[in-house]
């Protein structure tokens, strides 16, 4: 079935170290979307991207970084930087186009401990 | 870049219809409303979304205001799986991509 796959779906992590959050699509969309949510609260941006090798900034863009080497992958790393990396990580994608739908994987839990 | 409000919560008796309110007031004219809601955490489910006609599929109806400054979900008959919280979402294009940006949410009880 077609959809977007993010893994893994709990992942600890420990104070000062990376951790790389997958997102994989095989819907064929050019864009992506990395969002982040903390408990009780909506959606925010942290990255997006549009076309391969390319990729924008969202709202919440430091203490992260994101590669677009391929269409069907945007892996999303959380760095050290990243004062409070505990939250719920959602990756999205949709086709260009005014109107297109956009889907969602099923989310990412990163704790850090 | 274009914002949306939407009330934090409401509740809804089962069988009645759930109006969920959104404003946009500074939407492009050619930026789509979509709608999409999310239970326990999980992905967002999409919903409905339009440019400035009202919309209705299976799920529920999006009826825009002329002005394009507000719309309205309806959940027209909604049950208890229906309790989730309700995104309001304008599609923003912005440098080489489009960023999509979350309203507040609204929080929609069902209740017996």
């Amino acid at each position: 079935d077609g959809g977007i796959t993010q893994s893994p779906k709990y992942l600890f992590r420990k104070e000062g170290q990376n951790v790389t959050l997958s997102c994989e699509q095989n819907l064929n969309h050019d864009a992506m979307y990395w969002y982040r949510q903390d408990p009780g609260q909506g959606l925010r941006l942290i990255y997006y991207s549009q076309i391969v090798n390319d990729f924008q900034k969202g709202d919440i863009a430091e203490g992260y970084s994101v590669s677009r080497e391929k269409k069907e992958s945007f892996p999303l790393t959380v760095t050290s930087a990243q004062k409070n990396p505990t939250a719920f990580y959602l990756c999205a994608s949709r086709i260009v186009g005014s109107g297109n739908t956009i889907y969602f994987g099923e989310g990412s839990w990163l704790t850090v401990v | 870049d274009a914002k949306t409000t939407q009330p934090t919560s409401m509740d809804c008796a089962e069988g009645r219809a759930a109006n969920l309110p959104c404003n946009h007031s500074t939407i492009s004219g050619n930026e789509y409303v979509y709608w999409y809601r999310q239970i326990h955490s999980q992905g967002p489910q999409y919903i409905i979304h339009g440019l400035k006609n009202n919309e209705t599929n299976e799920m529920a109806s999006l009826i825009i205001t002329e002005d394009r400054k507000s719309s309205t979900l309806i959940l027209p008959h909604a049950t208890l799986r229906d309790t989730a919280v309700y995104y309001c979402i304008v599609r923003v294009a912005a440098g080489t991509a489009s960023k999509l940006t979350f309203g507040t949410g609204t929080r929609l009880q069902v209740t017996l």
